[in-house]
């Protein structure tokens, strides 16, 4: 069974842009989540979708929104990127929400000079 | 919300030598799962462990939920086994993992 994909992998964008990006679960699965990885902060959650709703969504801006679609995909949308957002987006997906496994796909790197 | 304290930051061996790394969480959990994070960056699922006792090779992990702590036992480390290695937890009627801020892991040969 194929993992969790993320795309594009790396990404450069300049300040004030914005950027999509995509994740495709575990076939299965219907629940995905979004965590920011950076230094300074570590892991931090994001949102969480199920059946296409968002169910939970972190500590973060509205800059920052996110879709699931009906055959389980997800895309998180960062608007007017500012320096601060460069980091490590990871996707995991798990079969449903609420304390089963996740599994992580290999993470966006994005960078915002 | 749930808070995760993950011990020793930091933690050098020699090859073959055994290591246990700590996770101490502040509430009552319905996930806990732990993680070793590649230099790539992907998360690698080592043990989904809300309670009890697993093991995997050289690798095993205890959850002990009523005293909110879980710990992770490498033995005859390699230096395959380097890099971060992080506990994430939710709590119940939370979606959401909270991770802790991990243990590096350096074993050197």
């Amino acid at each position: 069974k194929a993992g969790v994909t993320q795309t594009p992998r790396y990404l450069i964008k300049t300040r004030g842009q914005q950027v999509t990006l995509s994740c495709s679960p575990i076939s299965g699965h219907r629940s995905v989540s979004w965590y920011q990885q950076t230094p300074g902060q570590g892991l931090q959650f994001l949102f969480e979708y199920f059946s296409e709703t968002q169910r939970n969504k972190g500590n973060f801006p509205g800059r920052f929104s996110g879709r699931q679609f009906s055959n389980s995909r997800s895309e998180m949308n960062v608007s007017t990127l500012e320096l601060g957002d460069s980091a490590l987006y990871l996707c995991a997906s798990s079969l449903a929400p609420g304390g089963r496994e996740q599994y992580f796909g290999p993470g966006t790197r994005l960078t915002v000079t | 919300g749930i808070q995760v304290e993950q011990s020793p930051p930091d933690l050098i061996l020699q090859e073959g030598a055994n290591s246990t790394l700590r996770c101490n969480f502040s509430d009552s959990v319905n996930n806990l799962q732990w993680f070793h994070q590649n230099p790539w960056g992907q998360l690698i699922n080592l043990f989904y462990i809300p309670s009890g006792t697993k093991q995997n090779g050289r690798l095993s992990a205890t959850t002990v939920a009523t005293e909110r702590y879980s710990l992770l036992y490498i033995s005859s480390s390699q230096t395959t086994d380097s890099g971060v290695y992080f506990c994430a937890v939710s709590g119940a009627g939370s979606y959401q993992l909270t991770f802790g801020k991990g243990t590096k892991l350096s074993v050197i040969p």
